[in-house]
């Protein structure tokens, strides 16, 4: 079975600083890989996904995250976080033969302080 | 274009009351879905459905029933609420069964079991 793993439950960073969530999953067939957003009170956004092609992908807001199969991660990060970014982040994995059934990792919270 | 459309937004029931969240969805998606949000442990999928007339379990599907009686709506039933189902409930959707094809999800439906 599929399993999902992000590494931080919680972060804490000023605004300006760098931002790197870690997500690895276990999972032997070929993955799509997406990083979705919740803002405080709101639904999922998509940030960005993965399917093929380049491993590095760029999303929205200045995200982007690179895909290393050899180690099954799908970290995401950005340079210069804002306060606008406080949110909980999850990764989530996806086989491509199962539809549209997502695995989601159990999130992080991000809170950007002034 | 409304996307994937849930009701209620909010509800607070009593232990052992029964109701259902409904879900429609208006892009002509084949794949539809029903995930809980829990502190901590991400989204969980409860059951989903790959075509009118096919519902199938998830990873937490107990206390839960689906159906499926057309492509638009794909309505959550609770036949007696526990407190243990208090949760943020989202339905996704998506076309078909290509791995390309995004993922929609709700807005979320807030529900309370006292």
């Amino acid at each position: 079975a599929q399993s999902v793993s992000q590494h931080n439950h919680h972060v804490i960073l000023s605004e300006a600083a760098s931002l790197e969530l870690g997500c690895n999953y276990s999972y032997g067939g070929t993955v799509n890989l997406f990083w979705y957003v919740q803002y405080p009170g709101q639904h999922l956004q998509l940030l960005l996904k993965y399917f093929s092609g380049d491993p590095l992908v760029k999303g929205i807001k200045g995200f982007e995250a690179e895909f290393i199969k050899s180690k099954f991660s799908f970290n995401l990060r950005k340079p210069s976080v804002q306060w606008s970014d406080t949110a909980e982040y999850f990764c989530a994995v996806k086989s491509t033969d199962s539809w549209g059934k997502l695995q989601f990792g159990a999130g992080t919270q991000v809170v950007v302080t002034p | 274009n409304a996307g994937v459309t849930q009701t209620p937004k909010f509800q607070v029931l009593k232990t052992g009351q029964s109701m259902t969240l409904q879900c429609a969805q208006d892009m002509n998606h084949e794949y539809m879905s029903w995930y809980r949000q829990d502190p901590g442990m991400g989204l969980r999928l409860i059951h989903y459905s790959v075509g009118a007339g096919i519902t199938d379990q998830g990873e937490v599907p107990n206390g839960y029933n689906v159906s499926r009686s057309t492509t638009e709506d794909f309505p959550l039933r609770l036949l007696s609420a526990a407190p243990s189902q208090t949760s943020v409930y989202f339905c996704a959707s998506s076309r078909g069964r290509n791995s390309g094809n995004t993922i929609y999800f709700g807005e979320g439906s807030w529900l309370t079991v006292v």
